[in-house]
């Protein structure tokens, strides 16, 4: 069954500080599909990145960095350098292929708090 | 570009009233369509989807039902809203399914 759990609730962190936001998730599926979104206080989801399960490839995309690991179900979400306007809840998300990739089941969301 | 548009952004209703959220996609044919409930401090819960006209898929019992009754309209509706029925409601899109969703405004929806 598909399961996605963002263990941390809340993060609190200091401007600039680096932040990294887990994501444990589970699957039968041989092929899936794993995202984030960002949710800022305004409450609209923003998609940050998607990951097909036959890329292992890290990324980055300016302070955003993801580290995708199979062996470890993870799929991590670092912030570098942290601004007052990364405060948002942020979530992870699954999509398995053998729902048709319509059943995309997310994470209960991480609110994180960046201070100035 | 493709845009997403979906009113009202709040909504208070009594118990046992009727409900109709509207939701629109524009720069776009044959997406996919979803409605998403939040409830407070909690993740997103899949309510429905669709791909295409009038074709609709549950993901959960409940009091709420949808329709597409165009391409690019999805409405969610119920005939008596319950008091459990609070909370944020979502509407996206995506090209296909495995893709990313772009998500609308939400509506707050207030059960009293």
């Amino acid at each position: 069954a598909q399961k996605v759990t963002q263990a941390q609730t809340e993060i609190s962190v200091v401007e600039k500080e680096d932040v990294t936001l887990d994501c444990v998730y589970e699957t039968r599926d041989t092929t899936y599909y794993l995202f984030w979104y960002k949710q800022p206080p305004s409450g609209e989801l923003v998609f940050l990145i998607r990951r097909n399960s036959f890329d292992e490839q890290n990324e980055i995309s300016g302070r955003y960095s993801w580290n995708f690991q199979k062996s470890t179900s993870s799929f991590n979400f670092t912030i570098t350098a942290s601004q007052v306007v990364d405060s948002a809840v942020y979530f992870c998300a699954l999509s398995e292929s053998n729902t048709g990739g319509f059943k995309t089941i997310f994470g209960a969301g991480t609110r994180l708090f960046v201070k100035a | 570009s493709q845009t997403i548009h979906q009113w009202p952004a709040t909504l208070v209703q009594p118990v046992g009233s009727p409900l109709s959220l509207e939701c629109t996609v524009e720069g776009t044919s044959n997406p996919n369509l979803y409605w998403y409930r939040q409830a407070a401090g909690r993740g997103l819960q899949l309510l429905f989807y669709s791909v295409g006209i009038g074709q609709i898929s549950s993901e959960v019992p409940q009091n709420l039902s949808a329709s597409r009754p165009q391409d690019r309209q999805f409405i969610l509706s119920s005939k008596k809203l319950l008091l459990s029925d609070s909370g944020f409601y979502l509407c996206a899109w995506s090209v296909r399914s495995g893709a990313e969703a772009f998500f609308g405004q939400g509506t707050r929806l207030t059960v009293v």
